[in-house]
């Protein structure tokens, strides 16, 4: 039982370039998230998604897109990186009784 | 929408002592998490607690919703408990979603 997976852990990219970021969980959760965290703030919500099929806008959604085609998994897809986009990438999933199990983050920076 | 905040937001230590770490929020909410963020940034749930009282080993934590307010005890501190606490709320409303609030955290230094 891994929890929750994310994939890669640390990634450099060029102003423009596009990216996707993997989040897998064996937990069988329904509910799933994807947050940023900048320097010296909490967790910032860009999307979620309730289930296999459905995705949802968070507090920070500009310059995201995500996918959930199969339960397990929830993409983060970056088409147009800027370097505002630089930041620590978070994954949660969600059982039944609400609480989130974070996966161990990916470390983005656009030059 | 729901505001969150923590105090202290720094904290310096001596081993072996005690704290208590205190989270405010602004609305009711029926999810609150405690997490540790160690020093390699990762996120580890402390607890679970939208109400009462939950302890595990040197840790506890208490939740009076209705006052708002959530408080985490650290008591006879380690150097290993160094790192970023945060405390997060969340309601599920009629979409039915957990989104949690984040508060700035609390930074704590264990010295040896």
């Amino acid at each position: 039982n891994a929890g929750v997976t994310q994939t890669p852990k640390f990634r450099v990219l060029k102003t423009g370039q596009s990216m996707t970021l993997l989040c897998a969980q064996d937990m069988n959760h329904e509910y799933m998230y994807w947050y940023r965290q900048d320097p010296g703030m909490g967790l910032r919500l860009i999307h979620y998604s309730v289930g296999e099929g459905t995705t949802a806008k968070g507090e920070v959604p500009d310059g995201y897109n995500v996918s959930r085609l199969k339960k397990q998994n929830f993409l983060l897809g970056l088409e147009s990186a800027a370097p505002s986009q630089t930041s620590v990438y978070f994954c949660a999933s969600e059982g039944d009784y609400n609480e989130q199990f974070f996966g161990p983050g990916t470390r983005l920076t656009v030059l | 929408g729901i505001q969150v905040e923590q105090s202290p937001p720094d904290l310096i230590l001596q081993e072996g002592a005690n704290s208590t770490l205190r989270c405010n929020f602004s609305d009711s909410v029926n999810n609150l998490q405690w997490f540790h963020q160690n020093p390699w940034g990762q996120l580890i749930n402390l607890f679970y607690i939208p109400s009462g009282t939950k302890q595990n080993g040197r840790l506890s934590a208490t939740t009076v919703a209705t006052e708002r307010y959530s408080l985490l005890y650290i008591s006879s501190s380690q150097t290993t408990d160094s790192g970023v606490y945060f405390c997060a709320v969340g309601r599920k409303g009629s979409s039915n979603t957990g989104k949690l609030i984040f508060g700035q955290g609390t930074t704590l230094q264990v010295k040896p």
